[in-house]
């Protein structure tokens, strides 16, 4: 059964900087990824999809990355800001894309 | 740009008592999911829908719960004797389909509350 894990479970940067949201999964196995961001009472926003003959992809101030071998996929944003402040969310498909194991997520406050 | 769309924002039920969610897709897709998140857990996958019928679901997903797409726009969640334990937010969400699915990302609704009192 794939888990998915999100490490730190809160993460609080100056504005300004740049950070690692780290992502880990236990079955290599996995198929897609996708990151997500979960305002507070809202629902899920898609931020990128790695496919799985992917290593990374980029939209903006975002880049994310995928490493199957190691279970592993960052996000990384770029020059941070307040309104960057969120959860962000990792899931992994299975190999029919019918289902999305979610992390647990990253709380992210970026202060002014 | 399109959006799922899920009604009501927050429902409010007495314990054993039926209560349907309901969830319009993106019009083009034909991929339609439930997932909830109970308070401060992780997102947990409930069903996968396609071609009117069930494509994959979760052990959640027992007999007190079922999908339906009436109609061409809606697709609903039923929940036949609600218990206290399935207070949760509830996410629609569709994916477009056809040629590469592999490139075609789940789109998520704000979600439903439901309360179970």
């Amino acid at each position: 059964k794939q888990e998915v894990t999100q490490i730190p479970a809160a993460l609080s940067v100056p504005e300004g900087e740049n950070l690692v949201l780290n992502c880990s999964f236990t079955d290599s196995a996995i198929y897609n990824l996708q990151w997500f961001r979960q305002d507070p009472g809202k629902g899920l926003t898609s931020l990128l999809l790695i496919q799985s003959s992917q290593r990374e992809q980029t939209s903006g101030r975002l880049n994310a990355s995928l490493d199957k071998s190691s279970g592993r996929s960052t996000l990384y944003i770029a020059a941070s800001q307040p309104g960057d402040s969120a959860t962000y969310l990792c899931a992994g498909y299975n190999n029919a894309g019918n289902m999305l194991t979610f992390g647990g997520g990253t709380r992210l406050m970026v202060k002014p | 740009e399109p959006e799922v769309t899920q009604t009501p924002s927050h429902q409010v039920t007495q314990m054993g008592q039926e209560v349907i969610l309901r969830c319009v897709p993106i019009s083009n897709h034909l991929y339609f999911y439930w997932y909830r998140q109970i308070l401060g857990q992780k997102v947990e996958f409930l069903v996968s829908f396609y071609n009117n019928e069930i494509s994959e679901k979760s052990e959640i997903f027992d007999d007190q719960f079922s999908v339906e797409r009436p109609d061409g726009s809606n697709f609903t969640l039923k929940i036949r004797s609600t218990k206290l334990e399935d207070s949760a937010m509830y996410f629609c969400a569709s994916r477009r389909t056809g040629g590469d699915w592999s490139n075609q990302p789940q789109h998520f609704g704000d979600g439903t509350r439901l309360s179970i009192l």
